[in-house]
């Protein structure tokens, strides 16, 4: 099973101020790769995800991803972020011939005006 | 497009009582499904997928159970509820094995 690490629990930001969100994932098999933002008493809302082809994606609400294999790394930006975007991030993981998605333990978001 | 819609949305049950949560997925047909949980301050835990009708997986032995009456339907279920069980239980699904999971709105259990 994989590991997921989310390197920072908590990230207050200046509105405007960009944002990075860092993960890292123990496989060295092939991977599919995800965030989700989760908003106060709400479920989870796919932001991106990486399947295979560009390793930069990009999501919804401006957020983008960079894959990089040989670092295990799937960190989340936005280069100017709003007050909206206050939230807990989750990274999650997947192996390619696998059901069970891993989910890092999350990271709060505070942005302050 | 898909919806997936879980009830109730909160639930506060006494220590020892049962409990029954629900989980639909409208505009898809066989879907994976799967029940999480996620404790305070702590990531998601999975406890059960289904790949179909009668089928079901436990990640985690525990206090709970889950069943799949229907192909768009999964219930989780307790005979007798732990202070443990409380948490934040979201039901997802996905169209195919190592997909993409979509999640529900989530219901608040506060077991007392």
């Amino acid at each position: 099973a994989q590991s997921v690490t989310q390197l920072d629990s908590q990230v207050p930001v200046f509105e405007e101020a960009p944002v990075e969100l860092r993960c890292n994932y123990s496989s060295s098999v092939s991977v599919y790769l995800f965030w989700y933002v989760q908003y106060p008493n709400q479920g989870l809302q796919l932001l991106l995800k990486y399947l295979s082809g560009s390793t930069l994606v990009k999501g919804i609400n401006g957020f983008e991803a960079e894959f990089n294999k040989s670092q295990t790394s799937f960190h989340l930006r936005k280069p100017s972020v709003h007050i909206s975007d206050t939230a807990e991030y989750f990274c999650a993981v997947s192996d390619r011939n696998d059901y069970k998605l891993s989910f890092g333990a999350g990271t709060t978001v505070t942005v302050r005006a | 497009s898909q919806t997936i819609h879980q009830w109730p949305a909160t639930l506060v049950q006494p220590v020892g009582s049962p409990l029954s949560l629900e989980c639909t997925v409208e505009g898809t047909s066989n879907p994976n499904l799967y029940w999480y949980r996620q404790a305070a301050g702590r990531g998601l835990q999975l406890l059960f997928y289904s790949v179909g009708i009668g089928q079901i997986s436990s990640e985690v032995p525990q206090n709970l159970s889950a069943s799949r009456p229907q192909d768009r339907q999964f219930i989780l279920s307790s005979k007798k509820l732990l202070l443990s069980d409380s948490g934040f239980y979201l039901c997802a699904w996905s169209v195919s094995y190592a997909d993409t999971q979509y999640f529900g709105p989530g219901t608040r259990l506060t077991v007392l």
